[in-house]
């Protein structure tokens, strides 16, 4: 079984430039995450998708991050602009439903500058 | 609010045990999750506890007291390889995962 797809694994941008990140869950995952991790803490949830519709997104800066997730399958997370503390890797999760346990791509590690 | 509680950093001997402990409070508990994290990868899953008790998987065993708000994870014979970190994560009422800052192990010959 492919495991979760997420590119690029680097991005090296300045402050106020926009950035994208893409995210090819599991075949079958209906539910699909995205989450912020910073050096030396846990997972902070930015938005969870269950299909195509957002379940929660409390936590996202709604006024420079956007996501979608198109058909319910593939899902790009975008920062615009992007803001020194936006740099952490961003992390791709999907699971079978909300009770199954996720799985997590490699990540994208963001750096700004 | 809030809070999972882990110690930052362990260290432990090739060959030993190690147990790794979580206290969590949160709104509601509907299980409580363990990922490995080896430095620049992503978490991997190693167990799920929903009721008291331990659930055996291996050289990894995960302890659960809903009572006492606590859970351990149980590494034996240990490895060079089990040097990671290890994330502690409880699903609330909502089903949302709160996430600890996790343990980093550290393994010496």
């Amino acid at each position: 079984e492919a495991g979760v797809a997420q590119s690029p694994r680097y991005k090296i941008i300045e402050k106020r430039q926009s950035v994208a990140f893409w995210c090819n869950p599991i075949s079958g995952h209906a539910t699909l995450y995205w989450y912020q991790q910073i050096l030396g803490q846990g997972p902070k949830l930015l938005i969870q998708f269950q299909n195509n519709g957002v379940v929660d997104d409390s936590q996202l800066p709604k006024d420079r991050f956007s996501a979608e997730r198109l058909k319910g399958v593939d899902s790009t997370l975008k920062i615009q602009p992007a803001k020194l503390e936006d740099s952490a890797v961003y992390l791709c999760a999907s699971s079978l439903d909300v009770n199954q346990p996720q799985h997590f791509g490699d990540g994208t590690r963001l750096s700004i500058l | 609010g809030q809070n999972i509680d882990q110690p930052t950093e362990m260290t432990a001997t090739e060959g030993a045990i190690v147990q790794i402990n979580c206290t969590y409070q949160t709104s509601g508990f509907n299980g409580l999750f363990w990922y490995q994290q080896h430095a620049g990868e992503a978490p991997t899953f190693l167990s799920y506890n929903v009721l008291d008790g331990l659930e055996e998987k291996g050289r990894f065993s995960s302890f659960l007291s809903r009572s006492k708000g606590y859970s351990y994870l149980l590494l034996k014979e240990l490895q060079m390889k089990d040097s990671a970190s290890y994330l502690c994560a409880v699903r609330d009422s909502n089903y949302q995962l709160i996430w600890g800052a996790g343990t980093k192990l550290i393994i010496k010959p």
